[in-house]
């Protein structure tokens, strides 16, 4: 079975600070992402990663940045965390599907971070 | 805006009773599609996919969807739920043109009372 984990499930910070959410991936998979998820919004791409040290900005990535140094291992960085980024952050990674192309399979999720800012 | 809308956000559903989650997205040209589901607690985890082929797709649980191209809809069903289907369905849409990034709608609770 695939495992995705994340390196919290509860993180409380206050206004300001710098946050870092870690999430590592098993199965060797190519490309990873992170998603906030809000109730009513759904699940929103920040992020994602189709290679080591390669990243590609999603639909809100203000307020974000990311690392990925190694294949198994993508970061999100907070720089300095407000309030309005209190949400559920998810992990997921995944394969390419070999006959479509630059297409995404399946992602599997890692258990999610609740982040709430103070 | 291209978009993904499911259009029950909340539903509430008694036991045996049949299922139907509406999926509408607004991409034109080649889509990967998916239900995606999360139980209270859980991982958010694949219910169904569809790349090509039969438009009529099984997936686990006893759940299924159709893919209707003229419609852009991939409604999932099931014929009776139980107690036990009570979750957050999710569908979303990986648009070829679009590359790696995949569309999430909005999330469909569902409640089954025993």
């Amino acid at each position: 079975d695939v495992k995705v984990t994340q390196s919290s499930r509860y993180l409380v910070k206050r206004t300001g600070e710098k946050v870092f959410l870690e999430c590592v991936q098993d199965m060797d998979h190519e490309n990873m992402f992170w998603y906030r998820q809000d109730p009513g919004l759904g699940l929103r791409l920040i992020y994602f990663s189709y290679d080591v040290k390669m990243k590609e900005k999603g639909d809100i990535p203000e307020g974000y940045s990311v690392s990925r140094e190694k294949k198994e291992r993508f970061s999100l960085i907070l720089e300095s965390a407000s309030t309005n980024q209190t949400s559920m952050y998810l992990c997921a990674s995944t394969e390419i599907p070999g006959l479509a192309g630059l297409t995404t399979d399946t992602q599997y999720f890692g258990p999610g971070t609740r982040l709430t800012v103070l | 805006a291209q978009s993904v809308s499911q259009h029950n956000h909340h539903v509430i559903l008694s036991e045996a009773a049949s299922l139907e989650l509406g999926c509408n997205y607004s991409y034109g040209g080649t889509v990967n599609l998916f239900w995606y589901v999360q139980y209270p607690g859980q991982h958010l985890q694949l219910l169904l996919k569809y790349f090509s082929g039969d438009p009529l797709v099984k997936g686990i649980k006893g759940f299924e969807a159709e893919f209707i191209k003229s419609k852009f809809s991939f409604n999932l069903r099931k014929p009776s739920v139980q107690w036990s289907d009570t979750a957050e369905y999710f569908c979303a849409v990986n648009p070829h043109a679009g590359g790696f990034k995949t569309i999430f709608g909005a999330g469909t609770r569902l409640f089954v009372k025993a």
